[in-house]
């Protein structure tokens, strides 16, 4: 079946410039992750959507970040006046359930990434 | 952050086993060891998780200490596609009963022909 899939694959933008990038993840998967990766780093967490809960925004590194799920599926992460710092690979993971304290274990399943680069 | 300790590269042999190694001295007794691998150019793929027993799949088989502070990703027979980076992870908690894995840098894994 369909993996999780991701768009832009690649984005060029001008400092200062808005980005937005979609994941589409696996059809079912209530759990959505976004990530990101700078160049030679660990992943390092953003964004956590669960079901119809509100979102864990912990991980987002300003306010120029934000993210929506709609219908429980798809989710478009937006950058608001992009900084060159923002340069890096952003990465989408769907699980089928939480990744909880009890019940079957749930994999994440990734996404290919969009790469941005700030320019 | 949950912290786990990997070196940051080995380097193997085709066809010869690879043993990558863990430290996760801060464990909790219900935190899983959880492994992915991460091939170039491509988002994290699952490779294997366990608690306490030693655990074997059709990736690999992971190993883990008595004391749960350190763990070991067995592959058997290293081939040219394994070579990647692997991400030993401990889950962190979210809000509520919620929880994120936290990737480190993990180790590069160079195989060679």
């Amino acid at each position: 079946g369909a993996g999780v899939s991701q768009s832009p694959s690649n984005k060029v933008t001008e400092k200062g410039k808005d980005v937005e990038l979609r994941c589409d993840p696996i059809s079912g998967h209530t759990a959505l992750y976004w990530y990101r990766q700078s160049l030679g780093q660990g992943l390092e967490f953003l964004i956590y959507f669960q079901g119809n809960s509100a979102p864990d925004k912990s991980g987002l590194p300003s306010d120029r970040f934000s993210a929506e799920r709609t219908g429980g599926s798809v989710s478009t992460l937006t950058i608001q006046r992009t900084q060159q710092e923002d340069s890096a690979v952003y990465l989408c993971a769907s699980s089928l359930s939480p990744l909880g304290e009890v019940g079957p274990y749930n994999e994440q399943f990734f996404g290919p990434g969009t790469r941005l680069t700030v320019l | 952050d949950a912290k786990t300790t990997q070196p940051n590269s080995m380097e193997s042999n085709e066809e010869e086993p690879v043993h990558l190694p863990c430290n996760h001295s801060t464990i909790s007794g219900t935190d899983y060891i959880h492994w992915y691998r991460q091939l170039p150019s491509q988002g994290p793929e699952y490779v294997i998780h366990g608690l306490t027993s030693n655990v074997n799949n059709r990736m690999a088989s992971l190993a883990i200490a008595e004391d749960r502070k350190s763990s070991t990703l067995i592959l058997h027979r290293a081939t040219l596609r394994d070579a990647a980076v692997y991400y030993c992870i401990l889950r962190d908690r979210l809000r509520g009963s919620n929880y994120k894995l936290t990737f480190g840098k993990g180790t590069l894994l160079t195989v060679n022909p």
